[in-house]
């Protein structure tokens, strides 16, 4: 299997426009995580899915920030507006069960000037 | 409130020496636990997990890891250290409430040198 799947790798944007993340899990992981780190917060949950259901959107830092997940093999984050303080690294992860191993895409890098 | 603490930033240790990056958690119940590592610009890579049985786990690349309940700790060990072990080093913990959501630690920045 390829690994969890996130795309772009950077992303460099302006203040106030609409920015997109993608990531496609591991086949047969039932659980979608997406994650923020940043130097000063460190690695903060945002939201998860469980069978392409949101279960705790709790770590979404607000409206600008929306997840979907309209199939079990991709889900996006949106941000819009986007904000200086939004640039950050973006994971996504994936597994089976809660037992389960997280496994992590390499990760988007955003940048918001 | 339950957390997970990694009380040293940084760990700098000579390559063949033993090393050892402390983890602790506040979480209530029979907490799922483990460590991932993060290389410079890459995701997190799992290295062990104790979910339950015997308290010391084996892990990837050459890593151990020992579950002490009583201390609430779960420290990550190597016998001998390698500078290609130097990377960032998170611990995770599952909550109670929620057994699929883990928290993390801040990190710990490992650092062998040769």
């Amino acid at each position: 299997d390829a690994g969890v799947i996130q795309s772009p790798r950077h992303e460099v944007t302006e203040m106030g426009q609409e920015v997109t993340l993608r990531c496609k899990p591991i086949s047969g992981h039932d659980y979608l995580f997406w994650y923020r780190q940043t130097m000063m917060r460190g690695l903060e949950l945002l939201i998860y899915f469980n069978n392409n259901v949101p279960i705790d959107d709790s770590g979404m830092p607000e409206d600008r920030f929306s997840a979907k997940m309209p199939n079990a093999s991709f889900s996006t984050l949106k941000i819009q507006p986007s904000e200086p303080r939004d640039s950050a690294v973006y994971f996504c992860a994936s597994n089976r069960d809660h037992t389960d191993t997280q496994y992590f895409g390499p990760g988007t890098r955003l940048t918001v000037l | 409130a339950q957390s997970v603490a990694q009380p040293e930033d940084q760990v700098n240790v000579a390559e063949g020496n033993p090393l050892t990056v402390k983890c602790t958690y506040s979480v209530s119940g029979n907490p799922y636990l483990f460590w991932y590592v993060q290389y410079p610009n890459r995701g997190l890579q799992f290295l062990l997990k104790y979910i339950t049985g015997d308290n010391l786990v084996k892990g990837s690349y050459g890593f151990e890891a020992e579950f002490n309940k009583s201390q609430t700790s779960f420290h990550l060990k190597k016998p001998s250290a390698l500078v290609s072990d130097s990377a960032l080093y998170f611990c995770a913990v599952s909550l109670s409430y929620n057994t699929d959501k883990l928290i993390f630690g801040t990190g710990t920045r490992l650092q062998v040198f040769p």
